[in-house]
């Protein structure tokens, strides 16, 4: 089972790009590294997905190095807007009860 | 609109009472999830049903229970063996099989116990 570690907490301010990093040494061959964003008392929202490299889409991007034990999610230029608490997921997408969210890394974005 | 509505928002029950959280989804999905989530923590599995008719315990699933007879409704048990069920109770589905890329999130029901 594919745990994994991030930090607590961050800070940021408004317009600044902010990098998260999840650490997943015991990710297996076949486990993707999947990131969710929550709000308080809503469910958590997709935010992006990848297998290996670099992954960009419409709101972040997510780097991946070579052997795959650590991910970053980096949000450009956050908004007030964005502070909420990231969850780094790994795990088969055809097997949910081998991925485990962790508690997450609550972002505070500050004007 | 397609999603996932969970109901009732809110749910007040006295303790030793039985307690049925409602989850339905639109989207075709084949698999569904329940999870719980406690105050300022991250969310723990319950159950997951990848298929009608067949699901599968999670890390808690003790003193829950659960049942998927139609492809769009995956209803969750909060039994009296449930030692602590306070707690925000969410549903999510997803594609399932190797396609699966994310699980869509209802909007919670918040269980209290008194």
């Amino acid at each position: 089972l594919a745990k994994t570690t991030q930090p607590i907490s961050m800070d940021s301010y408004e317009g600044q790009e902010v990098n998260i990093t999840c650490s997943h040494n015991n990710i297996a061959t076949n486990d993707y590294i999947t990131w969710y964003q929550q709000f308080p008392s809503q469910g958590p929202r997709f935010i992006i997905q990848g297998y290996k490299t670099k992954v960009t889409n419409e709101v972040a991007s997510l780097f991946i190095p070579a052997d795959r034990k650590s991910s970053t999610l980096s949000l450009p230029r956050v908004s007030l807007s964005d502070t909420a608490v990231y969850y780094c997921l790994v795990g088969l997408n055809t097997n949910a009860g081998k991925s485990t969210f962790g508690d997450g890394t609550t972002l505070t974005v500050k004007p | 609109d397609g999603g996932i509505t969970q109901s009732p928002k809110y749910l007040f029950r006295k303790e030793g009472q039985n307690v049925t959280l409602s989850c339905e989804q639109n989207l075709n999905h084949d698999a569904m999830y329940w999870y719980r989530q406690d105050p300022g923590q991250g969310l723990r599995l319950i159950y997951y049903s990848q298929i009608v008719n067949d699901f599968q315990k999670g890390d808690i699933a003790e003193g829950y229970s659960v049942s998927r007879e139609k492809k769009e409704s995956f209803p969750l048990t909060v039994t009296s063996a449930q030692k602590n069920p306070t707690a925000f109770y969410l549903c999510a589905s997803s594609i399932g099989g190797v396609t699966s890329r994310e699980q869509f999130f209802g909007p919670g029901t918040r269980l209290t116990v008194l």
